[in-house]
């Protein structure tokens, strides 16, 4: 069964380091996501992506973070100068479209430690 | 704004046993869509079961089910005879009817004893 996919399962960089997380969504899905859970927390939408745009971001995703879809296959989130509470799991999900019923699918996870 | 709210931090249940985990939430929206993902200690995010709220009927899957109550704003979730592999953290999720902002509850620790 297709199944998105990250990597690396765990980062490690020091406070102010530019950090790239990347996943794989499932092959013909057309809408991506990032969210993210600091350890103990709820999980917490980012951003979404549609059509090589963001369609929607929530007040986390200020000016540290971009996501790119730089090839067909590959969707990634970058922070720019990485601070210390941006240590947390960071997902990336996908959905098929067509139809808003469809499913979020989750990738297993990027764990972020920033020293 | 919609809120996700699960009321209980920890659960248990014994094995081959039913336990309902609880979740409400509050929306201005008559279309939007209900999940419960498990989160095992690996950390990945697995569907268990969705409903959309124009639906009636509460969804099932296999040992799986929800109590959709739409007036109430309640979408608790039922799992049937209980195994050990059930043991996760229970997130509720919910989504507008364009299926983009996904807001999660704290969620709930399942614990099943053998």
């Amino acid at each position: 069964e297709p199944e998105v996919t990250q990597t690396p399962s765990h980062q490690v960089t020091q406070m102010g380091q530019e950090v790239i997380l990347r996943c794989v969504p499932i092959s013909n899905h057309l809408y991506f996501y990032w969210y993210r859970q600091i350890l103990g927390q709820k999980v917490e939408f980012l951003v979404s992506f549609y059509n090589n745009e963001i369609s929607e971001k929530s007040e986390i995703f200020d000016d540290q973070f971009s996501v790119e879809r730089p090839d067909g296959s590959n969707f990634t989130l970058k922070i720019r100068s990485t601070k210390l509470e941006d240590s947390a799991m960071y997902f990336c999900a996908s959905r098929l479209g067509g139809t808003s019923t469809d499913t979020q699918y989750f990738g297993p996870g990027t764990r972020l430690t920033v020293l | 704004a919609q809120t996700v709210t699960q009321s209980q931090p920890e659960m248990s249940v014994q094995e081959a046993e039913t336990v309902t985990l609880s979740c409400t939430y509050d929306t201005s929206e008559s279309d939007y869509y209900l999940f419960w993902y498990k989160q095992p200690p690996s950390r990945q995010m697995i569907l268990v079961i969705r409903q959309e709220a124009y639906k009636q009927q509460n969804a099932t899957e296999n040992r799986f089910s929800v109590n959709f109550q739409k007036a109430a704003k309640s979408f608790s979730l039922k799992i049937s005879d209980s195994q050990l592999g059930d043991a996760a953290m229970y997130f509720c999720a919910y989504t507008r009817y364009d299926n983009n902002d996904m807001r999660f509850g704290a969620g709930t620790r399942l614990t099943v004893k053998p």
